[in-house]
């Protein structure tokens, strides 16, 4: 079943203590993007990726880092999570040029920093 | 930069009733658009897609309109059921690699 898989689904974690969401396609998609919803801010691009190694800013870059080694996973990571970093995230992949058939996204990862 | 807007934030009809969705964009050069579903706490499921060179796109109840020139989209649900009820989003895409720019949502209502 072609799908975009996201761990963990559920994270509560402190202010300061590094943290990855991990995001795997499983469709050979060469762009993959990260966006966060926040209630009345609909959802904004964090970063994206056109294919491995190849990586760049979205909408609102500050406070994570991604990386893309490999074609199927782009990872999420807050070196140093804040309270204002407490959002719903969202992985997609899609093929890419020309994005004909649209964009796959993950089922979401909620995450609460205290 | 690419704006998309929903009006209104909120909707609610009786079931049987026609749900009308619509969202606006504020430049014309978009690749494609894309509808959205999100139940509460959930992720996104896919409705429809609609190329830059088309105009509509059907799928079962669902319709969704395009005019670029306008910066205009329309979603149509025929005969909605309770089970219609859920928030829509619309994207714009704003590159050929798949930029989404989202609007904020219509959260839809449907009483039995």
């Amino acid at each position: 079943e072609a799908q975009v898989t996201q761990n963990p689904r559920y994270l509560i974690t402190v202010t300061g203590k590094k943290l990855t969401v991990t995001c795997s396609q499983n469709m050979n998609h060469e762009y993959m993007s990260w966006y966060r919803q926040d209630p009345g801010l609909g959802l904004r691009q964090i970063y994206y990726s056109m294919n491995v190694e190849v990586t760049d800013k979205g909408d609102v870059p500050e406070g994570y880092k991604v990386s893309r080694k490999e074609k199927r996973n782009f990872p999420l990571i807050l070196e140093s999570p804040s309270p204002n970093q407490t959002s719903l995230y969202f992985c997609a992949s899609s093929l890419g040029t020309g994005n004909i058939l649209g964009q796959y996204f993950g089922p979401g990862t909620r995450l609460t920093v205290t | 930069k690419q704006e998309v807007t929903q009006i209104p934030a909120a909707l609610s009809v009786p079931e049987g009733e026609n749900l009308v969705l619509n969202c606006s964009f504020t430049d014309s050069a978009i690749y494609n658009l894309q509808w959205f579903r999100q139940d509460p706490g959930k992720g996104l499921t896919s409705l429809l897609l609609i190329q830059s060179s088309q105009r509509e796109q059907t799928s079962g109840r669902l319709n969704a309109s395009l005019d670029k020139s306008s910066g205009r989209s329309t979603l149509y649900i025929a005969a909605s059921q309770p089970g219609d009820s859920a928030t829509y989003l619309c994207a714009a895409a704003t590159d050929s690699w798949g930029k989404l720019q989202f609007g904020a949502g219509t959260q839809v209502v449907v009483t039995p």
